[in-house]
């Protein structure tokens, strides 16, 4: 089946250095959704990407949709304790909200 | 506003007993999806809702699983004679149509069976 492949799986970071992470895909997505989890919650929209090659920022987080559509990163700048959680990838099939996600990349942050 | 809610958080079950989530969905939101979601794993893809029609089911939902929306609004989810690998968070997501940057997600119902 489809499937969302994320790297790193996880990482340990020191508070106020970058992250960077990414996400492949077996199949083209038109578009490239970033969520964000805490522990006992659901997951939260980050960023939404819809056109290949399209850079969109929201504060201290960039993401990317890829040229191939295969693909997409997200960039974390200057990292704070409140930055860790899991991050997921996810694109959608068809016109719905029925996503497929990545397995996700566990962030954690050392003040 | 108060965004999608999820009944109860929290739910531990003994094996082959029956169980029942509750969702209600952000109002005025007319499609109402079902995710479940293991240890580890992204969520995954179970069912949805337009208004009241059940218009897609995973085959991750076994006939064990049922889940209705009576009146377009709230939405129920069940397990019957549940077993360990129905242990997982139970996540409902809504949202206005199509647009998949208007799909909020609730906080879930963690399942645990004994």
């Amino acid at each position: 089946g489809q499937q969302l492949n994320q790297s790193p799986q996880s990482m340990f970071i020191q508070e106020g250095e970058d992250v960077s992470m990414n996400c492949t895909s077996s199949s083209i997505f038109n578009t490239w959704l970033w969520y964000k989890q805490d522990p006992g919650e659901g997951p939260v929209l980050l960023i939404a990407l819809y056109k290949a090659g399209e850079l969109t920022s929201n504060g201290r987080l960039t993401a990317q949709f890829g040229i191939t559509r295969k693909d997409s990163f997200l960039n974390i700048s200057a990292s704070i304790p409140s930055d860790v959680g899991i991050y997921f990838c996810a694109g959608p099939r068809g016109n719905t909200g029925k996503l497929i996600f990545g397995q996700g990349t566990t962030l954690q942050v050392k003040p | 506003d108060t965004g999608v809610s999820q009944n109860p958080r929290h739910k531990i079950t003994k094996r082959g007993q029956n169980v029942t989530f509750r969702c209600d969905p952000i109002s005025e939101h007319n499609r109402l999806y079902w995710y479940r979601q293991t240890l580890g794993q992204g969520p995954e893809f179970l069912t949805y809702f337009q208004n009241e029609a059940q218009l897609e089911k995973s085959r991750l939902l076994s006939d064990r699983f049922s889940a209705e929306r009576p009146k377009g609004s709230f939405s129920t989810l069940e397990i019957q004679r549940t077993e360990q690998g129905d242990s997982a968070m139970y996540l409902c997501a809504s949202s206005p149509g199509d647009l998949v940057e208007k799909l909020f997600f609730g906080s879930g119902t963690q399942l645990s069976v004994l």
